[in-house]
């Protein structure tokens, strides 16, 4: 079983859905990042979280520390969201493990 | 665009060759980590050098080192390359360890 689970693995989603994507962990994290991948390869770090929740325009991250769970929600979804979007954390031996992706892929 | 930069961004070699991939940090961040994707593994962690020591290390091989230099550049050297080295290399970059800033990649084909 890998360290970081994601799911769902791909998801196709209409213009302006309310979309999640939920990422679970199985070891003692001190940070939980989410990262962007688009097509063309290049990656963007769109959250760090420790606790709590974050928004970034219409991008929401939450996490569970006790639940060791963490979710990337998207409000009004748009084609250009269509990307991969990964889970990675950071064990406390600062080693940083990936889950292995979720594809979105958003339809006009 | 990150900030970072990797060079070269395509490197086509053969089997047995020593390679180079070169990043140069934002301006400013003094970590600099190391990631390789491939398509059967995803990304991994390989190391991760803060203000030219090694801070963490992944599953990077024997055969691969890395170092970070006085200017806060850094090297990973891939050294007795096999066809499964074949992947993308990122590297990205942070203050310390907060927010990591990506490099577009360096493509590596082995042959």
């Amino acid at each position: 079983k890998n360290e970081v689970e994601q799911s769902p693995q791909n998801l196709t989603a209409q213009e302006g859905e309310f979309i999640t994507i939920n990422c679970s962990y199985s070891v003692g994290i001190s940070a939980l990042h989410w990262l962007q991948q688009h097509p063309g390869g290049g990656i963007v770090s769109l959250f760090m979280l420790s606790s709590g929740k974050k928004k970034h325009g219409r991008l929401i991250a939450t996490i569970n520390i006790q639940e060791k769970h963490s979710s990337l929600h998207i409000t009004a979804s748009h084609p250009r969201d269509s990307a991969v979007y990964i889970c990675a954390v950071r064990n406390n031996n600062n080693d940083m493990r990936f889950g292995a992706g979720t594809r979105l892929t958003v339809k006009p | 665009d990150s900030g970072v930069t990797q060079t070269p961004k395509h490197l086509i070699t053969a089997t047995g060759q020593r390679v180079t991939l070169r990043c140069s940090p934002r301006s400013g961040d003094l970590s600099v980590y190391w990631y390789q994707q491939s398509l059967d593994q995803g990304l991994q962690f390989l190391i991760q050098y803060y203000n030219g020591e090694e801070r963490a290390k992944g599953n990077i091989l024997e055969r691969f080192s890395a170092q970070q230099f006085p200017d806060l550049h850094s090297e990973l050297n891939l050294s007795s390359l096999e066809l499964g080295d074949s992947a993308l290399y990122f590297c990205a970059s942070s203050l310390i360890t907060d927010t990591q800033y990506f490099g577009p990649g360096t493509r590596l084909t082995v042959l």
